[in-house]
């Protein structure tokens, strides 16, 4: 499997336009996170689907962020209109939960997406 | 509310000296727990996890980590430290009932030749 795979790699975009996200999770996990990382916040949760349905999207910063899961092998993260406050790292993950001996609990990272809206 | 905490920003150590990095948790039940490492422009790299058993978990690279059930916390050690193994580590705990996995904030490792 070529891991989590995220596009684009880098977004510059203006104010006010729309920017879309996008993310393939590894093959058979089931559950997908979008993360994001500035140096002022860390590393945020946003959202996490679990079998393509959102579970928990508290971390979701506005309404003008959304996010879908149409399908187990696609994810994206929509932001409408987007601000210069916007601009960060966002990463997609995957991951199990858990298989019969709770093995493979740990999530794999895409490369991420950077977004700089000016 | 559930939260992790890594309460240093940096930590500096000398190259070939033992490092420590903290880690300390608030959740419920018998999470499970993780380390990764970020290195520059790169996303972030599964090290090690604790799920049950032995309360020391060896890793990637010589990394080990230490769960501590009554002080809830999970340190990230190595004997001899590397000027390689600087970059940025997250602690992370994932509840058993939700499936959510969050994370510290960072702690920054500096090791100087």
């Amino acid at each position: 499997d070529a891991g989590v795979i995220q596009s684009p790699r880098h977004e510059v975009t203006e104010m006010g336009q729309e920017v879309t996200l996008r993310c393939k999770p590894i093959s058979g996990h089931d559950y997908l996170f979008w993360y994001r990382q500035t140096m002022m916040r860390g590393l945020e949760l946003l959202i996490y689907f679990n079998n393509n349905v959102p579970i928990d999207d508290s971390g979701m910063p506005e309404d003008r962020f959304s996010a879908k899961m149409p399908n187990a092998s696609f994810s994206t993260l929509k932001i409408q209109p987007s601000e210069p406050r916007d601009s960060a790292v966002y990463f997609c993950a995957s991951s199990f939960l858990i298989n019969v001996a709770a093995l493979n609990t740990e999530a794999f990272f895409g490369q991420g997406t950077r977004l700089t809206v000016v | 509310a559930q939260s992790v905490a890594q309460p240093e920003d940096q930590v500096n150590v000398a190259e070939g000296n033992p490092l420590t990095v903290k880690c300390t948790y608030s959740v419920s039940g018998n999470p499970y727990l993780f380390w990764y490492v970020q290195y520059p422009n790169r996303g972030l790299q599964f090290l090690l996890k604790y799920i049950t058993g032995d309360n020391l978990v060896k890793g990637s690279y010589g990394f080990e980590a230490e769960f501590n059930k009554s002080q809830t916390s999970f340190h990230l050690k190595k004997p001899s430290a590397l000027v390689s193994d600087s970059a940025l580590y997250f602690c992370a705990v994932r509840p058993r009932n939700t499936g959510k996995l969050i994370f510290g904030q960072g702690t920054t490792l500096q090791v100087k030749p």
